[in-house]
Order: structure tokens, then C-alpha cells, then sequence
């Protein structure tokens, strides 16, 4: 069973502050990984993709990736209180499905003003 | 270029009657994928469609779901018999073939089950 895990929250920061998202995958040979945000009663929106060990950065988001220890997070600069969402980490499987993508059960932020 | 189109955006049935879910994918995408959101968990694969094949199924439910991509259409998740627990929000995305990146999805129809 893969399993992708997430610190439920809520994760409250101040206006301007660095938001901190983790997430812990099961599959070792997972090798495609993202990041989306999800807003109250909408649906996932793709904010960060990440293939590879380091970071990758995209205007105020940054991935971070380390398949040994088999841990992806999310930093979000500057935070804004419109980044108040759930963000739900993503994992492809391994092998012949890697279409298919395994989600933890997100972490909801609050971005206080 | 419309994005992936869901409809009906929210859907009421009652105990026993039948759902009809309809996915139109981006303009070029042959694949399909639905996944299901349950209150307070998080999103599950249900199933991968190609075009007039159902590649892999094995999140689907084994009685009562069904899913279908025709040649021409939408694609439909079609649920018999509906129960409370089948109350959710219903996803789809789309791409074209050989794409690993994440998917976009569409807004969703969100199943109330009475």
C-alpha cells in the first residue's frame, strides 16, 4: 500500500512569513513529485512539480526533494493570506503506473494578516 | 482553450438512484482520469481511460461504478444504486499521451447523496 503523509495542521504564519509544508512517501521508486493547492470546495490546482534531488524554485514556492530520505516539502515566501488553502502532496507511482498519483490528505495553512 | 469541463457541478440524488458524471478533456487530451475526494480524505484514483479502453480500474469500487470514454463524447462515471457513502467530490483530468507531468483538473462535481 503507498502512502503519502502529511502534518494535517492547521499551520497558522503571519502575513510575510515562510510557510513550511512536509510530506513523507512510501514508495521508493516514485520519481515524479508535485504540490497542489486546494481551496475550499474547489478543486487541486498544480502549483509545483519536482523530478530530482534539490530544490526548484518558482516565484515564491519552493520544492524541495530527497529520495533517500524519501521526504518532499513546499516553502512558500512572503505569504500571503490568499495562500490560505490545503495543500496536498503528490506522488507517482513507480513503475508501468505512473500516471497514476498517490495524495496525502493535505495541510491546511492560514496565512494570518 | 477550455480546460477540462465537469458537469453537473453539483449533483443531489436519493438512495437507490443512479449518478451520472460527464468529464470533457482538454482539446487534444485522449486520457482520461477520475479520482474521488471523501470528506476529510484525501484524493484517490479511480480509474484511466484512453479512448473506447479502460486502461486501469483498480480504484474503482467492484459493484456499482462504472466508467466509459467513448470515441465521441465525454467521458462518463456512472454510479447505480447510489449510497450516503458514495457522497463526494468527483475529479477529472485529462492529458495527452506520454505526458508525466501532474495533471490539471477539472472543477469537479461534487455528489450529495440523501
Amino acid at each position: 500500500q503507498k502512502e503519502v503523509e502529511q502534518n494535517s495542521g492547521p499551520l497558522s504564519v503571519p502575513e510575510g512569513a515562510i510557510a513550511s509544508l512536509n510530506c513523507t512517501y512510501s514508495d521508493r521508486g516514485s520519481q515524479s513529485f508535485f504540490w497542489y493547492r486546494q481551496y475550499s470546495g474547489k478543486s487541486p490546482e498544480l502549483i509545483m512539480s519536482i523530478y530530482s534531488n534539490g530544490d526548484k524554485e518558482d516565484g515564491r514556492f519552493t520544492a524541495q526533494l530527497n529520495k533517500a530520505s524519501q521526504y518532499v516539502s513546499l516553502l512558500i515566501r512572503d505569504s500571503q493570506p490568499s495562500d490560505s488553502a490545503t495543500y496536498l502532496c503528490a506522488v507517482s507511482n513507480s513503475g508501468g503506473s505512473n500516471y497514476k498519483l498517490t495524495f496525502g490528505k493535505g495541510t491546511l495553512l492560514t496565512v494570518n494578516p | 482553450n477550455a480546460g477540462v469541463m465537469q458537469n453537473p457541478r453539483h449533483l443531489v440524488r436519493r438512495r437507490g438512484q443512479e449518478a451520472r458524471l460527464r468529464c470533457s478533456p482538454m482539446k487534444g487530451h485522449s486520457h482520461v482520469y477520475w479520482y474521488r475526494q471523501l470528506p476529510e480524505e484525501g484524493l484517490k484514483f479511480m480509474v484511466y481511460l484512453q479512448k473506447e479502453n479502460i486502461i486501469d480500474e483498480s480504484g474503482m469500487p467492484k459493484e456499482r461504478f462504472s466508467a466509459e470514454f467513448p470515441k465521441e463524447g465525454p467521458s462518463i462515471l456512472r454510479i447505480q444504486q447510489v449510497v450516503r457513502g458514495d457522497s463526494a467530490a468527483y475529479f477529472c483530468a485529462s492529458s495527452p499521451p506520454l505526458k508525466e507531468d501532474g495533471y490539471t483538473f477539472g472543477s469537479g462535481t461534487r455528489l450529495t447523496v440523501v
